[in-house]
């Protein structure tokens, strides 16, 4: 149980494009979801935090109009990140959990490169 | 500012022996602290986690020791394996309203364990 998918595992794109990653919980309802970028050899940093029908809480310097994110159900939530620039070039990480448990399960992650 | 201290960066053990990472925190708020396994190209996966109201978990080869006046938490593996080769993360959170917030990583130990 507690399975985090991710879609798509890697994308490459132009730089100026928009790219949406889809993060799924599989076998259980997830209230909360957020999302961590990781650097090459670096740690995750927490970007925002998904609720479900609510609007996104992003941490401080991650551009919310840059980084769009909606958590339209209980097992879905979506990172877009608008007009893409090399430098957001990372590997993209969304974890859940369920109400009332702090335990937070991980996705697979997905490569971005943006060219 | 790094709420979260984690060392050593990386770590080589011979089989069978012991591999130890020390983490410290700053943020007396935190009340949850996980430790996260991440193979390369993959999301991080839970090992395990301990709350403040005790001062040590074991689970199979994986123990966790807590100190809560110094602010300190450590991760043991017992009996280390070339399998247990990979990226091992500290982490911290706060409950809230019967959730929890977003986790702050340390910066992550390279653990290579020599056949």
């Amino acid at each position: 149980g507690a399975v985090v998918s991710q879609h798509p595992s890697r994308v490459i794109c132009k730089s100026g494009t928009s790219v949406k990653i889809e993060c799924r919980s599989l076998d259980f309802q997830a209230t909360t979801m957020f999302w961590y970028r990781q650097f090459p050899k670096q740690s995750l940093m927490l970007m925002a935090t998904s609720n479900e029908g609510s609007k996104a809480t992003y941490e401080q310097g991650v551009e919310k109009d840059k980084f769009l994110i909606n958590h339209a159900s209980l097992t879905l939530s979506t990172l877009t990140v608008t007009s893409a620039h090399p430098e957001d070039s990372s590997f993209y990480i969304c974890s859940a959990h369920t109400g009332g448990k702090e335990t937070q399960y991980f996705g697979p992650g997905t490569r971005l490169l943006v060219l | 500012q790094q709420q979260v201290k984690q060392s050593p960066q990386s770590l080589i053990v011979q089989k069978g022996g012991i591999s130890i990472i020390n983490c410290a925190y700053e943020n007396t708020a935190f009340d949850y602290f996980p430790w996260y396994q991440q193979f390369p190209g993959k999301g991080p996966a839970l090992l395990i986690a301990i709350r403040p109201d005790v001062s040590e978990k074991k689970e199979g080869r994986f123990t966790i020791s807590f100190n809560k006046s110094a602010k300190q938490f450590s991760l043991h593996i017992m009996d280390s394996q070339p399998g247990d080769s990979a990226t091992y993360f500290c982490a911290a959170s706060m409950s809230s309203g019967g959730g929890a917030d977003g986790l702050t990583f340390g910066k992550g130990t390279h653990l290579i364990i020599q056949p």
